[in-house]
């Protein structure tokens, strides 16, 4: 079962706008760690929070974790074409067994 | 190559025959894990290995599902008797997670789409 949803389900914006995806999870967690993919293609790892983490950058991606509100959001900044694929946040829920659980992943499309 | 091979990469079968998917993790890789993706999906989990031993397979749906990794490295997913609801891509990632090892990306194969007719 998924552990949680991501907001919105599709989302389009046009080249050069900043792009904002959100994750909601329902238990507590170990960390928490963004994926994209393309059509077709395997998943690529983007960026991993620790759960006594609140916030962390990797180039134009900028995670934040809400322990609290059992949250998250990805923002990637000045969007290029390449940037279209599927987005999921997943959470490992125990150190030791470090599983990932997915959500139902965010479709981001930039407009050349 | 450097990254995760899975082989084939499609795979049609009919109900009820037997089907065998493989991963080649990145070398030196200890844990394996293989996860299922439906259309429109998220991936879920199916089994994780740490080297040859499998330490969780409580996602693997029915007792047709088995899966292998005796020496390791290479591992294999076999599905017995198919049916239609097995159809998905099968994705394996492998990561440097072991003991005294967390927080660790995974690294995803291509994956294997398979349909069953």
């Amino acid at each position: 079962s998924q552990q949680g949803e991501e907001d919105p389900q599709a989302l389009s914006i046009q080249e050069g706008e900043n792009a904002t995806m959100n994750c909601s999870y329902k238990t507590s967690i170990n960390n928490l760690q963004w994926y994209r993919q393309n059509s077709g293609r395997g998943l690529v790892h983007l960026i991993l929070i620790r759960s006594n983490e609140r916030e962390k950058h990797s180039g134009r991606l900028r995670v934040t974790l809400d322990t609290s509100k059992k949250s998250s959001s990805l923002l990637i900044t000045a969007s290029r074409a390449a940037d279209t694929a599927s987005y999921f946040c997943a959470t490992v829920l125990n150190f030791g067994n470090e599983k990932l659980t997915f959500g139902t992943g965010t479709r981001l499309t930039i407009i050349p | 190559g450097a990254g995760v091979s899975q082989s084939p990469r499609y795979k049609v079968a009919k109900r009820g025959q037997d089907v065998a998917l493989r991963c080649d993790p990145i070398s030196g890789h200890v844990s394996l894990f293989w996860y299922q993706q439906a259309l429109g999906q998220g991936p879920e989990f199916l089994t994780y290995f740490q080297n040859e031993a499998q330490l969780d397979k409580s996602g693997l749906p029915s007792d047709r599902f088995f899966a292998e990794r005796p020496e390791g490295s290479v591992s294999t997913l076999k599905i017995q008797r198919t049916q239609q609801e097995d159809s998905a891509v099968y994705l394996c990632a492998s990561s440097s997670l072991g003991v005294g090892r967390s927080n660790q990306p995974q690294h995803f194969g291509d994956g294997t789409r398979l349909s069953i007719l």
